[in-house]
């Protein structure tokens, strides 16, 4: 089975710009998070989607969105960037359910913010 | 408030010394979920284990086990006769199990380095 593939893998933007990134989960998998790593704060959750809905999300302002489509890949948006958004940001994917399964990460998305 | 302490910042050992990782949580529910995920130097989380809060017993595989004790609130790590490929960041997680959620409270990991 194929694991958990996010585009693109680098980014480079600048303050004030907006950015989308892509996540596709494991086939079967129907609930996918985002999680933000940086140095100072380490790993922070983002929000979670499952059957194209919300089911939880993050202490983040609302410059980062996100959405899941019908065959469960997701992506995350944050606007207005700032250079505090510069992180490696992860998505993970799972069965989904009413209990917590086992999280596939994939590789992150690193994005540096000038 | 849910919360993971590692206080192991780094840790540094010999190859095929025994390595301890600790891990102590908090949280109200009766009903979490406990996690390990190894991140080696390529950045990708993998996962290691997961525990329900209902189910104390001691897992073992290969040469990683993890003790879950509930009456000290901590689900520690260790690595049997360690390998310079275990040299990794290790995350402890949490994950309230009463609702419908995959959220996880990680810990700061542990920089786990193996010297050959």
């Amino acid at each position: 089975k194929a694991g958990v593939t996010q585009t693109p893998r680098y980014l480079i933007k600048t303050r004030g710009q907006q950015v989308t990134l892509s996540c596709s989960p494991i086939s079967g998998h129907r609930s996918v998070s985002w999680y933000q790593q940086t140095p100072g704060q380490g790993l922070q959750f983002l929000f979670e989607y499952f059957s194209e809905t919300q089911r939880n999300k993050g202490n983040f302002p609302g410059r980062f969105s996100g959405r899941q489509f019908s065959n469960s890949r997701s992506e995350m948006n944050v606007s207005t960037l700032e250079l505090g958004d510069s992180a490696l940001y992860l998505c993970a994917s799972s069965l989904g359910g009413i209990r917590p399964y086992e999280q596939y990460f994939g590789p992150g998305t690193r994005l540096t913010v000038t | 408030a849910q919360k993971v302490t590692q206080a192991q910042t780094e840790i540094s050992v010999v190859e095929k010394e025994d390595v301890t990782l600790d891990c102590v949580y908090e949280t109200r529910d009766t009903t979490y979920y406990l996690f390990w995920y190894k991140q080696p130097p390529s950045g990708e989380l993998v996962f290691l284990i997961r525990r329900n809060s209902f189910d104390e017993q001691n897992e073992i595989s290969g040469r990683y086990s993890w003790n879950f004790q509930k009456s000290t609130s901590s689900f520690n790590f260790t690595i049997t006769a360690s390998q310079v490929v275990d040299s990794a960041v290790y995350f402890c997680a949490l994950s309230e199990g009463g609702g419908a959620t995959n959220k996880l409270i990680f810990g700061t990991g542990t920089l786990l380095a193996v010297q050959p």
